[in-house]
Formats: C-alpha cells, structure tokens, sequence
C-alpha cells in the first residue's frame, strides 16, 4: 500500500482556479468512489473538503469541487481566495478495510 | 458539541510502547454507528491513517503498521485508545484522533487538536 501522488506545491493568482491531482492505482483511486480531500492549515487538524470524490460537506463552498477520471483524482478550487492558502491531502479506500492518504500538496496564494 | 481530545507521554524511549488516549465529550462513544481512529503526521510530512475502531469493538489497522498496533475502546470511560509497540525516530509525530462515520468513505467530522510525541532516547 503505497501513498498517494501529489504534486509537492501548486500556485495561483486571487480570483484564479487551481487543480490539484491525486494519482493512485486500480486497488484504490481507480477502484473505488471513495476519496476525500482534507485542507489543512498549518498548526490545525484537517478539515473535510469533498468526500465520496465531488460531494461537499455542508459549509464548504461551492468553490472546491471534486472529480476523478481512472486512477487520478483532482480537486479544483476557483475563485482562490488568500485563506485556501494551505496543505491539500487526498485520501482514498484502497480495500480490505484500508485506507491511504497522498502526500500532500502545499497551495500558495500569490 | 462533540469534542475529542488526545493525551499521554510526549516522549517515548526508542524501542518502547507509544500509548495514547483519546477522551471523547458531548455525546457517547457508544451510541452511534462511528468509527473512532487514529491519524499521525510526521513533522514536515503528509498524514498516516494508522487504524480505525468501530463502535462494537471491530479494529481496521494501516497494513504497514498492523504489526505493532492495537487499538481498544472502553466505552464506560468514553474513551478509545492506540498502542504502538517497538517504536523508533520514525514514529515522532503529531497523533490526532478523529470521528468517521464510514470505514471506506473517509468523512472525518471531528478531529483531536493533535499531541506531540518524540521518539528520543
């Protein structure tokens, strides 16, 4: 059970769009409907973004969005505001009762 | 409001037994179809899952770690516990104890704030 790949940093304007990619295997990503993504800002517990690859929490804005094509998964977040600024982890089932995070992607608001 | 909160030693002797707590507020441990788990972070690094616990007792363990772990509720006292056996430097992290309603769907709805443990001799 390997971690998940993600880009180590993304960046992107106020107002822009980003897209982080999380890429795994057909034992996880691909296989299932089941990734979550956290944002995390430094010092504090992650807090839930998307779950069930695209579905939102109640409060988290309509901003971030949550799709998957084969084995990568990607978060998009448009409208960057200086707050996303923070660490980005995917997570996803990976069978048997397992689960497996991606190594995190830092996104710096410019 | 739930509340969960984390505490046991900050530093652990290499080759020693890494024990924590996570002490569960505002509602019952029990009563609820949840899953109780652990996640870590080492410093400057990405979040390990390293196992859950559902509410009647069923463990689920990162595959990577499983050998030495164990985790246990105790619902008389609200609260859920990790134990890590045979630790070393790697396992100096940030532990944090969360809610998930799911075992495959990981919606974690309430986090710990996190404790501190070192490895160090």
């Amino acid at each position: 059970q390997s971690a998940l790949t993600q880009p180590r940093s993304v960046s992107g304007s106020p107002g822009q769009s980003v897209t982080i990619s999380c890429t795994g295997t057909s034992s996880d990503v691909g296989g299932y409907n089941y990734v979550s993504w956290y944002q995390q800002h430094p010092g504090k517990a992650p807090k839930l973004m998307i779950y069930d690859v695209s579905k939102r929490p109640s409060g988290v804005p309509d901003r971030f969005s949550g799709s998957k094509s084969g084995n990568t998964a990607s978060l998009t977040i448009s409208g960057l505001q200086a707050d996303d600024e923070a660490d980005y982890y995917c997570c996803s089932y990976a069978g048997n009762y397992t689960l497996v995070f991606g190594g995190g992607t830092q996104l710096t608001v410019l | 409001q739930l509340q969960l909160q984390e505490s046991g030693p900050g530093l652990v002797k290499p080759s020693e037994t890494l024990s924590l707590i996570c002490t569960v507020s505002g509602g019952s441990i029990s009563r609820s179809s949840y899953y109780w788990g652990w996640i870590r972070q080492p410093p400057g690094k990405g979040l390990e899952w390293i196992g859950s616990i559902y509410y009647s007792g069923s463990t689920y363990y990162n595959p990577s770690l499983k050998s030495r772990v164990t985790i246990s509720i105790d619902t008389s006292k609200n609260q859920f516990s990790l134990k890590l056996t045979s630790v070393t430097a790697a396992d100096t992290a940030v532990y944090y104890c969360a809610r998930h309603p799911t075992v495959t769907s990981f919606q974690v709805d309430y986090w710990g704030r996190g404790t501190p443990v070192t490895v160090s001799s």
